[in-house]
């Protein structure tokens, strides 16, 4: 059964101090992999898209990476706005997407 | 470019009444996702639609959900008799062919009681 989880489930942060968001996954058949963030009371924006092991994508202070089992959600030097739960989604060969349960991020300044 | 609308914004209501949520994806994309979150189960998808067509339906939870997009600007969900167990935020999901990434709507949280 397919499946992806999302570590930690949340994290706390001073402001500036950099960190990292793992998803991880096991999929029969995976074409890419999103990254969406959600503020509280919103629906999920899109971030990213990653298609093969070893591409990167970046957006002011988040980096996003893809290995063959999981990927990292690099947020460097946050500032309170970026205090959202962050979700990871495999899209899969039947062209559906299967959403791990979040990183709730908060950061103080 | 106006993005995915969804209304009510905000439902109430009893037990065994009909709830009927409404939503209308971004202009020229063809392809509209329903959806439900939860604490417990969060994101699920419900339904997806394909030019209109239903194409996977396997993710609706009971006969008491049902969902019809009788044009490309329009779809609803319907739950009849509505229970409290449906009580989530459902959101409603749009996007192209040939582009994967859905674009999301600011959902409808239900309470059912």
């Amino acid at each position: 059964e397919d499946q992806v989880t999302q570590s930690p489930e949340a994290l706390r942060l001073q402001e500036g101090e950099s960190s990292s968001l793992n998803c991880s996954y096991t999929v029969s058949g995976l074409r890419g992999l999103f990254w969406y963030r959600q503020d509280p009371g919103k629906g999920p924006e899109f971030l990213f898209t990653l298609y093969s092991a070893g591409e990167e994508k970046e957006k002011e202070r988040l980096k996003a990476t893809l290995t063959k089992k999981e990927s990292f959600l690099h947020i460097t030097a946050p500032k309170p706005e970026d205090s959202a739960t962050y979700l990871c989604a495999v899209f899969r060969n039947d062209y559906k997407l299967s959403f791990g349960a979040g990183t709730t991020v908060t950061v103080r300044a | 470019d106006a993005g995915v609308i969804q209304s009510p914004r905000h439902e109430v209501t009893e037990m065994g009444q009909e709830v009927t949520l409404r939503c209308k994806p971004i202009s020229g994309h063809d392809y509209l996702f329903w959806y439900r979150q939860t604490m417990m189960r969060g994101l699920e998808l419900l339904i997806y639609f394909n030019n209109n067509v239903p194409i996977d339906d396997s993710g609706m939870p009971e006969d008491r959900f049902s969902a019809k997009m009788p044009n490309a600007s329009f779809s609803t969900l319907k739950i009849q008799p509505s229970e409290p167990r449906d009580s989530a935020v459902y959101f409603c999901a749009s996007r192209r062919t040939g582009n994967y990434e859905q674009y999301f709507g600011p959902g409808t949280r239900l309470t059912v009681t």
